[in-house]
């Protein structure tokens, strides 16, 4: 079994532009996660999908962070405009229905200069 | 709400030596306890996890936890440690399957340095 997908692995770019995060969850998972993880404040849960429906976004920083999840296999981490403060590993995660195991995938290392 | 804390931002061991690395939790209900370990420069990997069966919990590379309810801890040993294991540790819980466990809370890391 493939594990947790995502695009990209490493992204500079400069303040104010648009940054999209990708993720591919396990087939057949129905738990999507999205996390953050800094010096400063550790792993930090942004957001979770449950069956592509976002169920709680209350670790979304700021309306800068937006997430979707179109479809089972594929969920989107955006930030518009982007600030250097937003420099950080974004972790996607899944996890099956009655499962208790979330599975990570590599991390997007951002860079926001 | 759930927590965990981790004692030891950073513990250095001796090659051979026993590792400890102490989690302590905060849950209103039954939790499932996880301990993630996570390699330079990449993502978190599933060492062990605890979900209310046996409260002795052996994982991958010859780690195992303990889940103590008296204590409300779990801490992760292992009895000879490896140049290998040096990484970061988190320890992570999440709510019993009855009280919806979703979300995983992580504690702040512990970062394992191995002495040659």
């Amino acid at each position: 079994d493939a594990g947790v997908i995502q695009s990209p692995r490493h992204e500079v770019t400069e303040m104010g532009q648009e940054v999209t995060l990708r993720c591919k969850p396990i087939s057949g998972h129905d738990y999507l996660f999205w996390y953050r993880q800094t010096m400063m404040r550790g792993l930090e849960l942004l957001i979770y999908f449950n069956n592509n429906v976002p169920i709680d976004d209350s670790g979304m920083p700021e309306d800068r962070f937006s997430a979707k999840m179109p479809n089972a296999s594929f969920s989107t981490l955006k930030i518009q405009p982007s600030e250097p403060r937003d420099s950080a590993v974004y972790f996607c995660a899944s996890r099956r229905q009655l499962g208790n195991t979330i599975y990570f995938g590599e991390g997007s290392w951002l860079t926001v200069v | 709400a759930q927590s965990v804390t981790q004692l030891g931002s950073h513990v250095s061991v001796s090659e051979g030596a026993l590792v400890l690395l102490r989690c302590n939790y905060s849950s209103s209900v039954p939790p499932y306890l996880f301990w993630y370990v996570q390699y330079p420069n990449q993502g978190l990997q599933l060492l062990l996890k605890y979900t209310s069966a046996a409260t002795l919990v052996k994982g991958i590379n010859g780690f195992e936890a303990e889940f103590k309810k008296s204590e409300t801890s779990f801490h992760l040993t292992k009895p000879s440690a490896h140049m290998s294991d040096a990484a970061e540790y988190f320890c992570a819980v999440s709510l019993g399957s009855n009280f919806g466990n979703e979300k995983l809370t992580f504690g702040t890391g512990t970062r394992l340095t191995i002495i040659p």
